[in-house]
């Protein structure tokens, strides 16, 4: 399979547990932050998404959090389970300074769930 | 509905050679991108499209070349192959700029450069 999981950091879980990933992200203007997983072999696949005038919003089995005084954004994944295993990447939307917003993303973490 | 569809999924490629990788969408989304990802990396912007006829570069243009002439096609040139380009490249698309809308993504291109 692909090495994008190389040098990572890596959370391990066991089957059930809750998992909290989380991303720092460098730029206060950012308004728009979105969580991907990406299973080895395929590409990024969205998980949930939250605008800059939020701090909370829920889907089925994740939240994402969203604390723009420390510039933190992170993904609760509850009740966690081995299908879940994957590299998770942040992305944060970046008003430009000319031109058009683009989005950056962070380096990702991956997450083993044990059963 | 296909979403977006990348090929080839594999290719090697000589140093110096040239080629074309394909992505299409079915979406009638306006906005599309080319990444390339390396191990331990975050994906990183080469190009990207805002609507037919308008392209800008990302954070790693160099050595690639793109166009849009419909809206469905967003293919990115390789114009002299070096192996620093061996990658994995994701083609996305989302309804906007991606200001408010998620990005939707391919399932990759894997390319090396010998």
């Amino acid at each position: 399979g692909e090495s994008v999981g190389l040098h990572l950091p890596t959370l391990s879980v066991q089957e059930g547990d809750n998992s909290i990933i989380n991303c720092a992200y460098s730029n206060s203007a950012s308004d728009y932050f979105i969580w991907y997983k990406q299973e080895s072999g395929k590409g990024p696949q969205f998980i949930i998404d939250i605008r800059s005038n939020m701090d909370k919003r829920q889907g089925q089995r994740v939240t994402v959090l969203l604390n723009k005084t420390v510039k933190h954004l992170s993904l609760q994944i509850a009740a966690t389970q081995p299908g879940d295993s994957a590299v998770y990447f942040c992305a944060e939307n970046r008003p430009p300074g000319s031109g058009y917003s683009t989005l950056t993303f962070g380096k990702g973490t991956m997450l083993l769930v044990s059963p | 509905n296909a979403g977006v569809t990348q090929t080839p999924k594999f290719q090697v490629l000589k140093t110096g050679q040239s080629m074309t990788l394909q992505c299409a969408q079915d979406m009638n989304h306006e906005y599309m991108s080319w990444y390339r990802q390396d191990p331990g990396m975050g994906l990183r912007l080469i190009h990207y499209s805002v609507g037919a006829g308008i392209t800008d570069q990302g954070e790693v243009p160099n050595g690639y070349n793109v166009s849009r002439s419909t809206t469905e096609d967003f293919p990115l040139r390789l114009l002299s192959a070096a192996p620093s380009q061996t990658s994995v490249y994701f083609c996305a698309s989302s309804l906007g700029q991606g200001r408010t809308q998620p990005q939707h993504f391919g399932d990759g291109t894997r390319l090396s450069i010998l």
